[in-house]
């Protein structure tokens, strides 16, 4: 049972525009949500979180949004980069978050020029 | 400059031996965590542990063992019990109270 669910396996976007990646959840116990991203044969890099009493959180190109009714969150990168081609991970914690993290499968960010 | 490492980048094991990955973290983290990537997967949480000598199992945790004899250090044994244990590995760490884990370089096991 996939708990955090990222149903797109790759998107494809033109360089300068709006990337969103899309992440659903089924455990009501989550109440911290992350997005990493990652590059083949390394290690993930945090890029940005939330926490479920918001539903926004901006950090420079990224912006994360929460829907907590319809147990969903977005990543929006604005201006897409060639330098963000990489595999974006949805991970989310449930009471405190020292008991680890649970991720999506991914989904493959293509930057096209 | 701190950081988490793990050694060898890559690994090459019979099937039926034993064999252990390493992770140290110099970031004074108290929480450490070992995690499983498989081609199309997402991670999958395999051991952690949130104090010295002190570990707790994952969601899949079965055919591997853990020890936490330093804050520093975590290794990771895959034995021979582990049914497909060619996977990439990835340890990770974070502040005790906090959600954002840190993660180490990764190290791609292959048994044959």
């Amino acid at each position: 049972d996939q708990q955090v669910k990222q149903n797109s396996p790759s998107l494809s976007v033109q360089e300068g525009r709006i990337s969103i990646l899309n992440c659903d959840y089924t455990n009501s116990m989550f109440d911290y949500f992350l997005w990493y991203k990652k590059y083949p044969a390394e290690g993930p890099t945090f890029l940005i979180s939330i926490s479920s009493i918001k539903d926004k959180n901006e950090d420079g190109r990224f912006t994360v949004f929460l829907n907590k009714s319809a147990k969903h969150l977005s990543l929006h990168i604005v201006p897409s980069q060639p330098g963000d081609s990489a595999v974006y991970f949805c991970a989310a914690s449930a009471m405190g978050g020292a008991d680890g993290l649970t991720f999506g499968k991914g989904t493959h960010l293509i930057i096209q020029p | 400059d701190g950081g988490i490492t793990q050694s060898p980048k890559y690994l090459f094991r019979k099937e039926g031996q034993n064999v252990t990955l390493s992770c140290e973290q110099n970031l004074n983290h108290d929480a450490m965590y070992w995690y499983r990537q498989d081609p199309g997967q997402g991670l999958r949480l395999i051991y952690y542990s949130q104090i010295v000598n002190d570990f707790q199992k994952g969601d899949i945790a079965e055919g591997y063992s853990v020890s936490r004899e330093k804050k520093e250090s975590f290794p990771l044994t895959v034995t021979s019990a582990q049914k497909n244990p060619t996977a990439f590995y990835l340890c990770a760490s974070s502040v005790a109270e906090l959600y954002e884990q840190y993660f180490g370089p990764g190290t791609r096991l292959t048994v044959t």
